[in-house]
């Protein structure tokens, strides 16, 4: 079974640029969360969604941060305009559905910097 | 607001010997899951054990296996004959049970273990 896929690895900007990034979860899997964990700290929700809809974007930076999920499978999270404290990795997550039983799956993430 | 508490930003154990990690957490939910994953170098987090916070019998797999102190809010995961592929950092993580934010993970900060041949 393939995990959960996330593109790209790495990303090196400028600060007040834009950047996306990509995951494609787990087939079948219905929720999709990204983290962010910055260095030397655990990582932090950043969104969750089920299928295609938004179930908590509490801790979402929305003045800069966007995230969606087209037809429920691959989402992207986009960044715009970049700060210096962005840098960290972002992390994609997917489980069967929500319930605090039910595994994440984590994929590789994409660490950001931001100079 | 449930926390979650690693007190040990890192720990070294001898290859084959036994090393407890510590975690603490805070929460006034009775149903809740937790959780202990490994995240190596290479970023990609796994899932080391879970335990449901209703069964009183501490989960065991393989050579991990938690000490589970519900009233204390002590979760604490034990490593035995620790082998140089345990070298990771080891997050502990508690499960949001009920409600909008059901399922969603809060993480401790972690512990750096270093495994000595």
């Amino acid at each position: 079974e393939a995990g959960v896929a996330q593109s790209p690895r790495y990303k090196i900007i400028e600060k007040r640029q834009s950047v996306a990034f990509w995951c494609n979860p787990i087939s079948g899997h219905a929720t999709l969360y990204w983290y962010q964990q910055i260095l030397g700290q655990g990582p932090k929700l950043l969104i969750q969604f089920q299928n295609n809809g938004v179930v908590d974007d509490s801790q979402l930076p929305k003045d800069r941060f966007s995230a969606e999920r087209l037809k429920g499978v691959d989402s992207t999270l986009k960044i715009q305009p970049a700060k210096l404290e962005d840098s960290a990795v972002y992390l994609c997550a997917s489980s069967i559905n929500t319930g605090s039983y039910n595994e994440q799956f984590f994929g590789p993430g994409t660490r950001l910097t931001v100079l | 607001a449930q926390t979650v508490t690693q007190s040990q930003p890192e720990m070294s154990v001898q290859e084959a010997e036994t090393v407890t990690l510590s975690c603490t957490y805070d929460t006034s939910e009775s149903d809740y899951y937790l959780f202990w994953y490994k995240q190596p170098p290479s970023r990609q987090m796994i899932l080391v054990i879970r335990q449901e916070a209703y069964k009183q019998q501490n989960a065991t797999e393989n050579r991990f296996s938690v000490n589970f102190q519900k009233a204390a809010k002590s979760f604490s995961l034990k490593i035995s004959d620790s082998q140089l592929g345990d070298a990771a950092m080891y997050f502990c993580a508690y499960s949001i049970p009920y409600g909008g934010s059901q399922g969603n993970l809060i993480f401790g900060k972690g512990t750096k273990l270093s495994v000595k041949p």
